[in-house]
């Protein structure tokens, strides 16, 4: 069966910093791998995917991921974090079918 | 761009109340899905539709059932509505990639309080 873990439900980075939030899933088939943004009162937006292609994507707004199969990850990162990027982070996977797992989220704060 | 519209951002209903919750998508995509989003669970599919009229359980499926009457628009009813339905409910809409659900495209979410 397809899951999502998301370490951390919350992160805190100041403006600047890097951003690292970590998504890890199980699947015994090549994935579909997301990764969807929610902004306050909003419904999610996609911020990037894998699709079995290149390794590393490159997203929206600065975000990139690296899928690395062997350790079985999908780590979101933005090497310095806005205010902007202040949001809820979705990682979600999908191993054929209709259906998408998403992880639980991680709230991301960034401090001045 | 792609839209997809819910018919409310905010409802409250009282309890044994039937609910109707709207979804309309633009994009002329075959796939449609509802979700309830609680603090803590992400997010958890309740049903969808991979074709008008065709419907197919998710992993929460009691005390719901939907329509899908015409291929832009996919309802979601709640027949007798109870506290523990209290919840963000988000709607999408995707294309079909090789048999796989692409991304999707979410509208805004209504809030539903029951009381």
């Amino acid at each position: 069966a397809q899951s999502v873990t998301q370490l951390g439900s919350h992160v805190s980075v100041s403006e600047g910093a890097l951003v690292l939030l970590r998504c890890n899933y199980s699947s015994s088939v090549p994935p579909y791998l997301f990764w969807y943004v929610q902004y306050p009162n909003q419904g999610l937006q996609l911020l990037l995917k894998y699709t079995s292609a290149a390794t590393l994507v490159k997203g929206i707004n600065g975000f990139e991921a690296e899928f690395k199969k062997s350790e079985t990850s999908f780590h979101l990162t933005k090497p310095s974090a806005h205010m902007s990027d202040a949001a809820e982070y979705f990682c979600a996977v999908n191993t054929g079918g209709f259906k998408t797992i998403f992880g639980a989220g991680t709230r991301l704060f960034v401090k001045a | 761009d792609v839209k997809v519209t819910q018919s409310s951002r905010y409802l409250v209903k009282r309890t044994g109340e039937k609910v109707f919750l709207e979804c309309v998508q633009d994009m002329d995509h075959e796939n449609m899905f509802w979700y309830r989003q609680d603090p803590g669970l992400g997010l958890r599919l309740i049903y969808f539709s991979y074709d008008v009229k065709m419907k197919e359980k998710g992993d929460i499926p009691e005390g719901y059932s939907v329509s899908r009457e015409k291929k832009e628009r996919f309802s979601l009813i709640l027949e007798s509505a109870s506290t523990n339905q209290t919840s963000m409910y988000l709607c999408a809409s995707s294309h079909r990639d090789r048999g796989i659900t692409d991304t999707q495209y979410f509208g805004p979410g209504t809030r539903l309080t029951v009381l």
